[in-house]
């Protein structure tokens, strides 16, 4: 079974409006990270939190992490149309794997 | 240069056939990964190695055989392909375990008829 839950599957935004997705998992992490697969091609690391961290930052995107309630956020601000793919959450447990959730589709309009 | 290339990108194949997909990586990295993936999207780990030796064979048949001859490469044998095994597979790299974020390969798409 799948360790992470995305939610929405689906999102479809103008461009420069703000995406958010949400990832929800089962069990304890070591730390959580999030993906990007654009359509056809290998998927891209885009940022890795911590399990005692609460909140990071690159360039346009910035991840909540809250373990209390074994959730993770992903936002995009700004979106452009380059920002179209597939966001995967995926969850380290510490042995030498990750477990991705089912992903969420964004789609920006021009 | 690649990070991490796997080749071939596609694969068409028979029912029965034996086929197999090859990886590398240049990063240095002490573990490595395949990955199933399939029309939903879902990504499934099939197995990883670390330092060659391998670590986790998540409940894969076996006609799935994984081979490391060195920390750089890892390819993956499919033996007496099903239709069921049509999918996309992923090779990924890391350095110590998943506690940094993994390199992916492009993906090779196998289909089988």
């Amino acid at each position: 079974s799948q360790q992470g839950e995305e939610d929405p599957q689906a999102l479809s935004i103008q461009e420069g409006e703000n995406a958010t997705m949400n990832c929800s998992y089962k069990t304890s992490i070591n730390n959580l990270q999030w993906y990007r697969q654009n359509s056809g091609r290998g998927l891209v690391h885009l940022i890795l939190i911590r399990s005692n961290e609460r909140e990071k930052h690159s360039g346009r995107l910035r991840v909540t992490l809250d373990t209390s309630k074994k959730s993770s956020s992903l936002l995009i601000t700004a979106s452009r149309a380059a920002d179209t793919a597939s966001y995967f959450c995926a969850t380290d447990t510490n042995d030498y794997k990750l477990s991705f959730g089912a992903g969420t589709t964004v789609t920006v309009r021009a | 240069d690649t990070a991490v290339s796997q080749t071939p990108k596609y694969l068409v194949t028979q029912m029965g056939n034996d086929k197999s997909i090859k990886c590398e990586q240049n990063l240095g990295h002490d573990t490595m990964y395949w990955y199933k993936q399939d029309s939903k999207k879902f990504l499934k780990i099939m197995f990883s190695y670390n330092n060659k030796e391998l670590i986790i064979n998540e409940t894969v048949p076996n006609r799935f055989s994984p081979k490391s001859p060195d920390k750089a490469h890892l390819n993956l044998h499919i033996n007496s392909l099903e239709l069921g095994d049509s999918a996309v597979y992923f090779c990924a790299s890391s350095q110590a375990a998943a506690g940094n974020g993994y390199t992916f390969g492009s993906g090779t798409r196998l289909t089988v008829v």
